[in-house]
């Protein structure tokens, strides 16, 4: 199966600083990428379906000039997290589809906002 | 609305014992469901996948099988381990070029030794 990779594994900041999670596909081109949020015993929560070369689109809720979501590459998507508040802290994970409509998860990220 | 439900929520048996896991949905029409296994603090592995004409499949001590008419799905364990101690989430996708995929809220399970 696919291989999705995510950088950095986890992250520790300050309120008010902005934070760059990147998510590849090792193995194969993915035209789509995901990005979800997972709070701790709840359900992953949708917040972007990154295209290749246009604008991301949002789920109803998420702030797009929070959460800034760049796929510049076929292999290659990122996060930010800008101006970081502790309420942000979450389990930040995204994924990939095939042509096949399998997806594939990366590791996630743990960002922790003091 | 689509949705997806597992059953149960959460779920505690000991090692060595099966179990049955469950997902009903109402995503219309329909693709594909996957079964994922997630462990604490990291991302979903894919367990199995069926499309619409699968009744079931089998991923080692993990089968999975679809009834496409009653939109019911479940994930048996057998000869359960401490490793599957973890979350197990039923997810259901739609046709078409959009593919936002419906994911259930997980079965977790605790195997105790």
């Amino acid at each position: 199966g696919a291989v999705v990779s995510q950088h950095p594994s986890w992250v520790i900041c300050k309120s008010g600083t902005s934070v760059k999670i990147e998510c590849r596909s090792l193995d194969f081109q993915a035209t789509t990428m995901f990005w979800y949020r997972q709070f701790p015993k709840q359900s992953l929560m949708l917040m972007a379906t990154s295209n290749e070369g246009s604008k991301a689109t949002y789920e109803q809720g998420v702030e797009k000039d929070k959460f800034l979501i760049n796929h510049a590459s076929l292999t290659l998507s990122t996060l930010t997290v800008t101006s970081a508040h502790p309420e942000d802290s979450s389990f930040y994970i995204c994924s990939e589809t095939t042509s096949y409509n399998e997806q594939f998860f990366g590791p996630g990220t743990r960002l922790t906002v003091l | 609305k689509n949705q997806v439900e597992q059953s149960p929520q959460s779920l505690i048996i000991l090692e060595g014992k099966n179990c049955t896991l469950q997902c009903n949905y109402t995503v219309s029409p329909f693709s594909n469901l996957r079964w994922y296994k997630q462990d604490t603090g990291r991302g979903p592995v894919s367990l199995t996948i069926m499309t619409f004409s699968e009744n079931t499949k089998s991923n080692g001590r993990y089968t999975a099988t679809l009834d496409a008419d009653t939109k019911q799905s479940s994930l048996h364990i057998t000869a359960s381990q401490l490793s599957d101690s973890a979350s197990y989430i039923c997810v259901v996708s739609a046709p078409g070029g959009s593919y936002i995929p419906t994911f259930g809220r997980g079965t977790s399970l605790i195997v105790h030794p």
